[in-house]
């Protein structure tokens, strides 16, 4: 298996505009988070869904943020519009069931907004 | 949530074994120990888990005090490729919800492997 893929691995926008990073889970994996890593912050939750469907979007900052998980095998995340304080890296990670044990992370998404 | 503490970095030299503590005085019946680590430029990665007793995998062992208010991640033979930050993060994966099933990373610790 080719682990959870996401692409882009760099995007470097502008302030203003439109950002989605897109996330590939493990075939046969149910649950999908999504996942923000700064220096200030550290890993911090975003979204989480289970079987497709949004479970806890408490850590979403907010509305200029969104996630879809429109089927099983592709999630996104967009920001709309993006600020220089969402610069960031972001991962997306997956686990077979809700009570596994186990995440798996991807490469993540390096985000640079100027 | 159960919080843990971690120390903020340490040093191995390579081939030697790794201790790697961790301090949750506050964790509950149900919260299971889990160690992730980020190799750098990459996404956290999961190392072990366990409840209450010892466990071995491939990568490391874990032991956890009797009282579990403490565990202890060791690596055998530390290698250049364990230099990481580990993280001890607890989670209760037996009840539903979407908040049980966070992984809420601290800081962790940066270890740094000599050669």
């Amino acid at each position: 298996d080719a682990g959870v893929i996401q692409s882009p691995r760099h995007e470097v926008t502008e302030m203003g505009q439109e950002v989605t990073l897109r996330c590939k889970p493990i075939s046969g994996h149910n649950s999908l988070f999504w996942y923000r890593q700064t220096m200030m912050r550290g890993l911090e939750l975003l979204i989480y869904f289970n079987n497709n469907v949004p479970i806890d979007d408490s850590g979403m900052p907010e509305d200029r943020f969104s996630a879809k998980m429109p089927n099983a095998s592709f999630s996104t995340l967009k920001i709309q519009p993006s600020e220089p304080r969402d610069s960031a890296v972001y991962f997306c990670a997956t686990q077979r069931g809700a009570r596994d044990n186990e995440q798996f992370f991807g490469p993540g998404t390096r985000l640079t907004v100027l | 949530d159960a919080k843990t503490t971690q120390p903020n970095s340490m040093e191995s030299n390579e081939e030697e074994p790794v201790h790697l503590p961790c301090n949750h005085s506050t964790i509950s019946g149900t919260d299971y120990i889990h160690w992730y680590r980020q190799l750098p430029s990459q996404g956290p990665e999961y190392v072990i888990h366990g409840l209450t007793s010892n466990v071995n995998n491939r990568m490391a062992s874990l032991a956890i005090a009797e009282d579990r208010k403490s565990s202890t991640l060791i690596l055998h033979r530390a290698t250049l490729r364990d230099a990481a930050v580990y993280y001890c993060i607890l989670r209760d994966v037996r009840r539903g919800g979407g908040s049980n099933y966070k992984l809420t990373f601290g800081k962790g610790t940066l270890l740094t492997v000599n050669p």
